[in-house]
């Protein structure tokens, strides 16, 4: 069994800055690497796949990139509505999720 | 436009069932897999069943393996999931949710419904 683990747990952050999201995975798996955005009282929305294609109108300051076991999701400026949890998932390997990062306001 | 909408919410006692539907709408619902995907109260998300685009093959998490079952009806646009000898750690969100695709994207999530509750207690 795979297993994602995100890091940090909870990230801080000042509006306009950057924000970098890690997500690691115990053995090398391949790109089917997905990030998701989840905000309070909401479902989960897809924001990338293929470990870095954005989905569907997703914002071009979300960007994602890593390979191997290393993983990395980026918000280039951040804006108030992007103050969410956000799950990686190992996508061909049962769906398995990563525990979440929380990015706060700082 | 693509939507999916839960119904089913509700409370049960440990050991009692519950079944959950959610009704697809804006794409070919028999030509996609679909999932389910729970969330404890302030937890983080738990993958637990998946349905064929046909019905024919089913998946479960080890967690509820033996106690849920899940099914579909292609010619109603419906999913569902029958929680048996439910227990309190059971009690959650549950998410239906589409699959992206065939292949690699089978566990891919592109649509989510809105969630339901489900509660169980004495």
């Amino acid at each position: 069994e795979i297993l994602m683990t995100q890091s940090p747990a909870t990230l801080s952050v000042s509006p306009g800055e950057r924000a970098t999201l890690s997500c690691r995975a115990s053995h090398t798996i391949s790109n089917t690497l997905a990030w998701y955005q989840q905000k309070p009282g909401q479902a989960p929305r897809l924001l990338i796949y293929g470990a870095s294609t954005r989905a569907t109108g997703v914002p071009a300051r979300f960007s994602g990139s890593g390979s191997g076991t290393e993983f990395t999701l980026t918000i280039s400026s951040l804006q108030s509505e992007d103050f969410a949890v956000y799950y990686c998932q190992l996508y061909n390997n049962w769906g398995a999720f990563g525990q979440g990062t929380k990015l706060e306001i700082k | 436009e693509v939507q999916l909408v839960q119904s089913g919410e509700g409370l049960v006692q440990p050991g009692g069932s519950l079944r959950l539907s959610c009704v697809a709408s804006g794409f070919t619902f028999g030509s996609y897999a679909m999932h389910w995907v729970r969330q404890a109260p302030g937890k983080g998300l738990e993958y637990i069943s998946a349905i064929t685009s046909d019905g024919g093959s089913t998946f479960y998490a080890d967690s509820v393996k033996g106690r849920f079952t899940v099914s579909r009806d292609n010619s109603k646009n419906m999913l569902y999931l029958q929680m048996d000898i439910l227990r309190p750690e059971d009690m959650a969100v549950y998410y239906c949710a589409k699959a992206f695709g065939g292949g690699d994207y089978w566990n891919l999530f592109d649509y989510w419904g809105q969630g339901t509750l489900v509660t169980v207690s004495s």
